[in-house]
């Protein structure tokens, strides 16, 4: 299985500044096509998942602009360019190439 | 709006079988635009995917839980369900379904634009 792994796992962050969290998967998630089979969701507190991110950069619908997805291959990346009180909780990466996988969670929250 | 409902009973003995159902509102589970997950999160950890059903009833499931697993339709109701038997303990999660967006190449490729509609979620516990 392709294993995904986020850096930091907890991210406290100060409301206005930018944060950003890494997901590095085991093997590239560039597909033949050219996109890379990656996802973003965040799951707020006592919420179910909600969809941030797919096909690594772009952005789903309803979602602020202060969030974007960026990398290709193994690395990618997910900034916030201004963290609100309301982007606190769990920050999830998911492949969706092979037998799909999340990533272990980061954990936004305010200083 | 597209809502998702789970359903089942809470609580399950071990070796028998977690029967839950998603009740979709709002959206057809026929769409050809769309698949259709379980996804599911043990106490304090993070997300799993069971597997997921396409409308023309194609589905996939997670290797480690293929052989226990079926996803199915009902589209005279509008539902979609898991069947996980031969549960333990460590089945014990709290269950989601889910809506996904997907479109095929000419080339049979299969791109997939996220999970974009989520129910809340239904606990089930694995205890005799």
């Amino acid at each position: 299985d392709i294993v995904l792994t986020q850096s930091p796992l907890s991210l406290p962050v100060t409301p206005g500044e930018p944060a950003s969290i890494s997901c590095r998967s085991s093997q590239s998630l560039l597909h033949s096509s050219g996109h890379n089979f990656l996802e973003w969701y965040v799951q707020k507190p006592g919420q179910s998942p909600q969809l941030l991110i797919y096909l690594a950069s772009n952005r789903a619908s309803g979602v602020p602009d202060r969030f974007s997805g960026s990398g290709s291959g193994t690395d990618f990346t997910l900034k916030i360019s201004g963290v609100a009180a309301e982007d606190v909780g769990l920050y999830y990466c998911m492949q969706t190439l092979q037998t799909w996988t999340f990533g272990q969670g980061t954990k936004v929250e305010i200083k | 709006q597209v809502q998702l409902q789970e359903s089942g009973p809470g609580l399950v003995k071990p070796s028998q079988t977690l029967s839950l159902t998603c009740t979709v509102s709002g959206a057809s589970i026929s769409s050809p635009d769309h698949y259709w997950n379980w996804i599911r999160q043990h106490p304090g950890k993070g997300l799993e995917c069971i597997g997921y059903i396409y409308a023309n009833g194609t589905t996939y499931y997670s290797p480690s839980l293929k052989s226990r697993v079926m996803i199915s339709l009902d589209t005279s109701n509008n539902k979609f369900s898991l069947k996980l038997n031969s549960v333990t303990a460590a089945d014990t999660a709290f269950y989601y379904c889910a809506r996904g967006s997907y479109s095929r190449s000419w080339t049979g490729d299969y791109y997939y634009y996220g999970m974009d509609v989520w129910g809340q979620g239904t606990t089930a516990t694995v205890s005799s």
